[in-house]
């Protein structure tokens, strides 16, 4: 099975970085997921990592380190619109598994 | 494209009806996952099917849960009877591929309410 732990909630002030951490015990491991979901929403796919290292993709970027079993998102320029639940997300063979989310609040 | 689509948005019901959510989902995808939300065990997956065909559905927590596939463009998840307990918010998700590095597209989901 998976094990993901990643903080229940985060505040950061609008412009600035917030980083996300999220850790993992998996008995397989096809890759890492992060989902930002909106309140009310359907979550949405942020980034995916499989293999070790830092992707960016504008203002985030997710880093995995596979030997840890440990990724974060990091969250740049922050914004009101970022106010979100960030998932992290492992794949075992098929099965994606999701961790409880971390609830971001940007404040101006 | 429309991407994954779900009824209904929301369903009220009282305890002991049968519900049957429905989802359509992305042409082309091969992969459906049905999860549910709640605010004490977060996301959930109840069960997945590749190509139409089950292929685990040991997130299903009961007998009183069920879904199917009949074709490559249509699934169901029925609770029968329901129970107050039951009461969350259920997604469809489908993706292309089966090796495991796809992303998953979610459906706006259907908030169930079970008096």
């Amino acid at each position: 099975g998976q094990n993901i732990d990643q903080p229940t909630e985060m505040t950061a002030t609008e412009g600035a970085i917030v980083q996300i951490n999220c850790t993992y015990q998996t008995s397989g491991f096809n890759g890492l997921f992060w989902y930002q979901q909106h309140a009310g929403e359907a979550p949405t796919f942020l980034s995916y990592n499989v293999l070790d290292g830092l992707e960016e993709k504008g203002r985030f970027s997710s880093f995995l380190s596979r030997s840890k079993g440990y990724s974060y998102l990091l969250l740049k320029e922050l914004q009101m619109k970022d106010s979100a639940s960030y998932l992290c997300a492992v794949r075992g063979d098929y099965k994606l598994s999701f961790g409880a989310g971390t609830t971001v609040t940007v404040r101006a | 494209d429309a991407g994954v689509i779900q009824s209904p948005r929301h369903e009220v019901t009282e305890m002991g009806q049968e519900v049957t959510l429905r989802c359509k989902p992305i042409s082309g995808h091969n992969s459906l996952f049905w999860y549910r939300q709640t605010m004490m065990r977060g996301l959930e997956l109840l069960i997945y099917f590749n190509n139409n065909v089950p292929i685990d559905d040991s997130g299903m927590p009961e007998d009183r849960f069920s879904a199917k596939m009949p074709n490559a463009s249509f699934s169901t998840l029925k609770i029968q009877p329901s129970e107050p307990r039951d009461s969350a918010v259920y997604f469809c998700a489908s993706s292309l591929g089966d090796r495991g590095r796809e992303k998953l597209f979610f459906g706006s989901g259907t908030q169930l309410s079970v008096l």
